[in-house]
């Protein structure tokens, strides 16, 4: 039973550009959420994907997209790129109604803005 | 999540002893409780978790405990052996359309042999 995958696992892009990131959820998950990770930090909520809709937000600006296809696959897309935008970027997956809708993390996506 | 900036608190510890990792949550609304432990260059890994109703929680060498008067959450690991060396992480969530999760600050746990 494959876990959640994420790819590419490695990114260098310069500033202004735009970058797409893809996720496949764990095996009978239905339900996708992105999170920002810098450098010593924590994970910071992105938005989470229920049903191909954004269900819920984090306080990230709108460069900052994505999109659930019906295989419950996700991409995260972050336009204009930014410095600050380098950070390890986690999908995580869940079950809804599932028991406490356990979200288990991807080994996520290093993206290196130059 | 709060900044901790690039140096994370560290706890240490001998092999084979117990480790008691702590952490302050701060939304008392929150449904459940969770541990995650990172290791270097991969995701966080779900270890255990509790809901707020309940103060205890056993898993294999692991254990949670929460504290809700003082919005407290501590692990325990019995018998602590160096694969248990990584950074650890307490977050909170709720269900449904409130199931974000919400990371505390990450400790690190050394192990010395």
């Amino acid at each position: 039973d494959a876990g959640v995958t994420q790819s590419p696992t490695h990114l260098i892009k310069t500033r202004g550009q735009q970058v797409t990131l893809r996720c496949s959820p764990k095996s009978g998950h239905d339900t996708v959420s992105w999170y920002q990770q810098a450098l010593g930090q924590g994970p910071q909520f992105i938005f989470q994907y229920y049903e191909e809709e954004e269900r819920q937000r984090g306080n990230f600006p709108d460069r900052f997209s994505g999109h659930q296809f019906p295989n419950y696959s996700s991409e995260l897309n972050v336009n204009a790129l930014l410095l600050g935008d380098s950070a390890l970027y986690l999908c995580a997956s869940s079950l809804l109604g599932g028991r406490a809708e356990t979200q288990y993390f991807g080994p996520g996506t290093r993206l290196l803005v130059l | 999540g709060e900044s901790v900036g690039l140096h994370l608190p560290t706890l240490s510890v001998q092999e084979g002893d117990n480790s008691i990792i702590n952490c302050a949550y701060s939304n008392s609304a929150s449904d459940y409780f969770i541990w995650y432990k990172q290791e270097s260059g991969k995701g966080p890994q779900f270890i255990i978790d509790i809901r707020s109703n309940m103060d205890k929680r056993q898993g294999q060498r692991v254990t949670v405990l929460l504290n809700k008067t003082v919005k407290h959450l501590s692990l325990q690991i019995a018998a602590t052996q160096p694969g248990d060396s990584a950074v650890y992480f307490c977050a909170e969530k709720g269900l449904g359309a409130n199931s974000k999760l919400t990371f505390g600050k990450g400790i690190t746990l050394s192990v010395r042999p």
